[in-house]
């Protein structure tokens, strides 16, 4: 079946910047998704890229796919403690209604 | 405009009991998503609900059943509960058309003793 595989853990230094990486299976996705869960949360709808791009930018947040490898990335520019929260990939097919989802990647800001 | 709610926002409960849980969907959405997040895991599929019917069903037993009311809102019912029934419950809202953007509530917790 469908899977959606991340590290585990991230650690980077505030005012760096941040990539959480997501390899995807399923080669019938249309739309990648990334979300944002704070303690204690919900999830947190950041971005999506739709599977006919390549790149998606939106303030300090940069989504690249390379859909021949079905890696997708996520780029946090200047990373600030308020970025610290656990990161979810996520993917859906077109005739699917359901999102797959990564285990999720924490990411934790050094001072 | 109001987001996706939830309620209860925690719950304990004993194996072998029900449990009933409630969704109230984005100002605008009619579809809702349910999702099961176990501790240290992504959310896992339950069911959706479109037009007061389940549109698809993830990989869960019957005891996990669902209804969706003419305004929109859902439940979410489990019955004879099990330890591992314990996770955090999500929600998620969207609109039939654009049905990529999932909005979620806030979750409720589930404990199973």
């Amino acid at each position: 079946g469908e899977d959606v595989e991340q590290s585990l853990f991230l650690s980077v230094r505030e005012g760096d910047s941040s990539v959480i990486n997501c390899t995807y299976t399923d080669s019938s996705s249309t739309y990648l998704y990334w979300y944002k869960q704070e303690p204690g949360a919900g999830l947190q709808l950041l971005t999506y890229i739709f599977s006919n791009m390549d790149m998606k930018q939106d303030q300090r947040l940069t989504v690249l796919l390379n859909k021949k490898d079905k890696h997708l990335s996520l780029r946090i520019a200047d990373t600030q403690t308020g970025d610290s929260a656990i990161y979810f990939c996520a993917e859906t097919a077109d005739s699917n209604y359901q999102l797959i989802w990564g285990a999720g990647t924490k990411l934790i800001i050094k001072p | 405009d109001a987001g996706v709610t939830q309620s209860p926002t925690h719950l304990i409960k004993t194996r072998g009991q029900q449990v009933t849980l409630r969704c109230s969907p984005k100002s605008g959405h009619d579809t809702v998503s349910w999702y099961q997040q176990a501790l240290g895991q992504g959310p896992q599929f339950i069911f959706q609900y479109y037009e007061e019917e389940e549109r698809q069903r993830g990989n869960f037993p019957d005891r996990f059943s669902g209804h969706q009311f003419p305004n929109y809102s859902s439940e979410l019912n489990v019955n004879a509960l099990l330890l591992g029934d314990s996770a955090l419950y999500l929600c998620a809202s969207s609109l039939e058309g654009d049905s990529y953007e999932q909005y979620f509530g806030p979750g409720t917790r589930l404990t199973v003793t």
